[in-house]
C-alpha cells in the first residue's frame, strides 16, 4: 500500500502565483522527502525534512511537516513555467522510501 | 545527474519472454532499488538491495527477480513477461536508505505485446 497520498492530484496556476501541494502518510517515518519529475525523466530530489523538524526552506520551496497529523505540505512561491512537472512525496523509513501518486502541476505563462 | 545508468532505455518484447533490465551506478552507494511507475500509482517498489548479494522484496515483487553480484550493478529480470508488466521502470540508489535522499536513473520504458 502507498505511504504517501498527495493532494490535489492536479493543479493549474498562473505564472507568479504560489502553488501548494499536500501529502499525507500512514506509518511512522524518519523523514519526508519531496521529488520532482519532468515528463519522461527520472525523479529529482528537492528537499528532505526530518521527523523532528517542522519547517524547512530551500530557495523558493517551503516544506512543513506535522507528525501528529501525518501530513506535509510543499509550497512553491512565485511559480515559473519551468516549474511545470509532477511532484511526489516519499516517506523515508528503514531501508525504503514509499511514494505517493503525485501532484501534476501546470504553470501557465 | 548522479552516476546512474539504466539500460536499455526502451524495449518492446513479446509475452512469455524473459527480459533483463540493468542498473549501473558509479557512486558506490550501498542501497539500490527498482520501482515501476504506472499512471495513478506513483512509484511502487519491486525489489531492493542493501548490499552485494543482499536483496529483499518490495510491494509488487511477483513475476520479478533481481541480482546484485557487484556493488555497481543491480539487475531486474522479468522471468516471463506479461502485458501487466508494461510500465516505466526506475532504478534508484541511496547512500543511507530511508534516512537520506535517493537518486534516480532516467527510466526504462518496457512494452510487452
Amino acid at each position: 500500500s502507498q505511504q504517501g497520498e498527495e493532494d490535489p492530484q492536479a493543479l493549474s496556476i498562473q505564472e507568479g502565483e504560489n502553488a501548494t501541494m499536500n501529502c499525507s502518510y500512514k506509518t511512522s517515518i524518519n523523514n519526508l522527502q519531496w521529488y520532482r519529475q519532468n515528463s519522461g525523466r527520472g525523479l529529482v530530489h528537492l528537499i528532505l525534512i526530518r521527523s523532528n523538524e517542522r519547517e524547512k526552506h530551500s530557495g523558493r520551496l517551503r516544506v512543513t511537516l506535522d507528525t501528529s497529523k501525518k501530513s506535509s505540505s510543499l509550497l512553491i512561491t512565485a511559480s515559473r513555467a519551468a516549474d511545470t512537472a509532477s511532484y511526489f512525496c516519499a516517506g523515508g523509513s528503514g531501508q525504503n522510501f514509499v511514494f505517493g501518486p503525485g501532484t501534476r502541476l501546470s504553470v501557465l505563462p | 545527474d548522479a552516476g546512474i545508468t539504466q539500460s536499455p532505455r526502451h524495449k518492446v518484447t513479446e509475452t512469455g519472454t524473459p527480459v533483463t533490465l540493468r542498473c549501473h551506478q558509479t557512486e558506490n552507494h550501498r542501497y539500490m532499488y527498482w520501482y515501476r511507475q504506472d499512471p495513478g500509482h506513483g512509484l511502487r517498489l519491486i525489489h531492493y538491495s542493501y548490499g552485494v548479494k543482499d536483496t529483499d522484496k518490495g510491494e509488487v515483487s511477483d513475476g520479478y527477480s533481481v541480482s546484485r553480484s557487484k556493488t555497481e550493478d543491480f539487475l531486474l529480470t522479468l522471468e516471463s513477461a506479461t502485458s501487466s508488466q508494461t510500465s516505466v521502470y526506475f532504478c534508484a540508489i541511496s547512500e543511507g536508505a530511508g534516512r537520506t535522499e535517493a537518486f534516480f536513473g532516467q527510466g526504462t520504458r518496457l512494452t510487452v505485446v
